[in-house]
């Protein structure tokens, strides 16, 4: 059964202090590993699709990294509107089941 | 365009009975996705629909959660006999299709059973 595990749960930084989320999982033949932002209230928001180890995306302050065994979202200098809970998810090769971890609350202090 | 969207945005009902949640996918979009999120929790899969057809139910947690999607557009979620641990948030997603990983949320339907 796939599984992903997401540290840490909540995590609480400065406006400009760069840091970064893990997400680690196990999946039979891994065939998309998700990153996405839930606002509280709202339904998740996707942010980015990691399909082999050694990929790299972007998007403004936001990198996802991948290896065979988890990823990490680094967030460089984080704004308060940052602050949400991101969420890892994975879909194994051959269904379209996709497995969520609990997610990380993030804070981003002004 | 318009996204994905759900009605009732939130849905009170008594244990034992039956209710039906809606969702409406982008338009176009031939792959939908029903999940349900407590609190605190990610969301967790319930079933997958390419054009009418469920193609994967295996997160139906029991036989009295159903759904259906008859024209391949708007589906619908029905619990029957609702008990309070099916108390949560249903989101509804769709993707251009089965291939198309990218999924669009939702806001979702909070339910609560008393």
């Amino acid at each position: 059964e796939d599984q992903v595990t997401q540290s840490p749960e909540a995590l609480r930084l400065q406006e400009g202090e760069s840091s970064s989320l893990n997400c680690s999982y196990t999946v039979s033949g891994l065939r998309g590993l998700f990153w996405y932002r839930q606002d509280p209230g709202k339904g998740p928001e996707f942010l980015f699709t990691l399909y082999s180890a050694g990929e790299e995306k972007e998007k403004e302050r936001l990198k996802a990294t991948l290896t065979k065994k988890e990823s990490f979202l680094h967030i460089t200098a984080p704004k308060p509107e940052d602050s949400a809970t991101y969420l890892c998810a994975v879909q194994g090769g051959g269904y379209q089941k996709v497995t969520f971890g609990t997610g990380t609350k993030l804070q981003v202090i002004p | 365009g318009a996204g994905v969207s759900q009605t009732p945005s939130n849905k009170v009902t008594e244990k034992g009975k039956y209710v039906e949640l809606r969702c409406d996918p982008i338009s176009g979009h031939t792959a939908l996705y029903w999940y349900r999120q407590s609190l605190g929790q990610g969301p967790e899969f319930l079933i997958y629909f390419q054009g009418t057809g469920a193609a994967d139910d295996s997160g139906l947690p029991n036989d009295r959660f159903f759904a259906v999607r008859p024209e391949g557009s708007v589906s619908t979620l029905k619990i029957q006999r609702t008990e309070r641990g099916d108390s949560a948030v249903y989101l509804c997603a769709s993707s251009r299709d089965g291939n198309s990983n990218e999924q669009y949320f939702g806001p979702g339907t909070r339910l609560t059973v008393t």
